[in-house]
């Protein structure tokens, strides 16, 4: 059973980056895309990006100025990237396995941007 | 962006009858080259992330009980519950994978009557 587990700062400074690892166990990251995602307390999802195993990445454009992802397939994990970040950046970051649909998620992490 | 449009935006049905909720997306996020909608359904209850119900508009997702149904092709898509049980009180929200970015509806809440 593939599972997934974001890490990282619970609390980033305004203008500052936000950074997120995503660690997959129980099946190898290759073969697919890892996307991020998004949702702003009490409110809808936001799709931050994806990226593939080979290294490859779409990103929202909303958001492309500021984001970077990357893999480590040695450590099975795919990080995220947020720079520059304000109080709107604040919300619980989900990672997922993409193979189109998003069919495993990790428990998501809240974020918050504050000083 | 394509924009994904769910109605309504909120919906309470009486344990065991229909439930019915639909998504419009601004463009066909259907592939002619392989016939398939790049489309999703997903469920998801308070403090917990989304689970995956439908892909590909009408296959249900692994372990996902047969009383949800997804139909449409194209631009319109359904979500139907046809017994609706407690536990599937949740927002519901549609998404598109055709083209990045993958947008998504802005989710329906689902209630008992």
């Amino acid at each position: 059973q593939v599972q997934l587990q974001e890490s990282g700062p619970g609390l980033v400074k305004p203008s500052e980056t936000l950074s997120l690892t995503c660690t997959v166990s129980g099946g190898s990251i290759g073969n697919y895309y890892w996307s991020w995602i998004r949702q702003p307390a009490g409110k809808g999802l936001e799709w931050i990006g994806r990226i593939l195993s080979s290294g490859s990445t779409n990103y929202n454009p909303f958001l492309r100025s500021r984001v970077t992802m990357s893999l480590d397939t040695s450590k099975n994990q795919f990080s995220l990237k947020l720079n520059s970040v304000t109080a709107a950046d604040t919300a619980v970051y989900y990672c997922a396995r993409s193979y189109g649909a998003n069919d495993y998620w990790g428990q998501g992490t809240l974020v918050t941007v504050s000083s | 962006d394509i924009v994904m449009t769910q109605s309504p935006d909120s919906l309470a049905v009486s344990l065991g009858e229909r439930a019915t909720i639909n998504c419009k997306s601004s463009q066909s996020v259907l592939y002619s080259s392989n016939n398939k909608n790049y489309f999703a359904w997903y469920q998801q209850k308070p403090g917990q992330p989304p689970k995956l119900l439908i892909h590909w508009a009408s296959t249900r997702g692994s372990g996902v009980p047969d009383r949800f149904s997804g139909s449409g092709s194209g631009t319109d898509f359904t979500l139907t519950i046809s017994s609706l049980q407690a536990e599937d009180v949740a927002v519901y929200y549609c998404q598109q994978y055709y083209s990045p970015p993958y947008t998504f509806g802005q989710g329906t809440k689902l209630e008992i009557k």
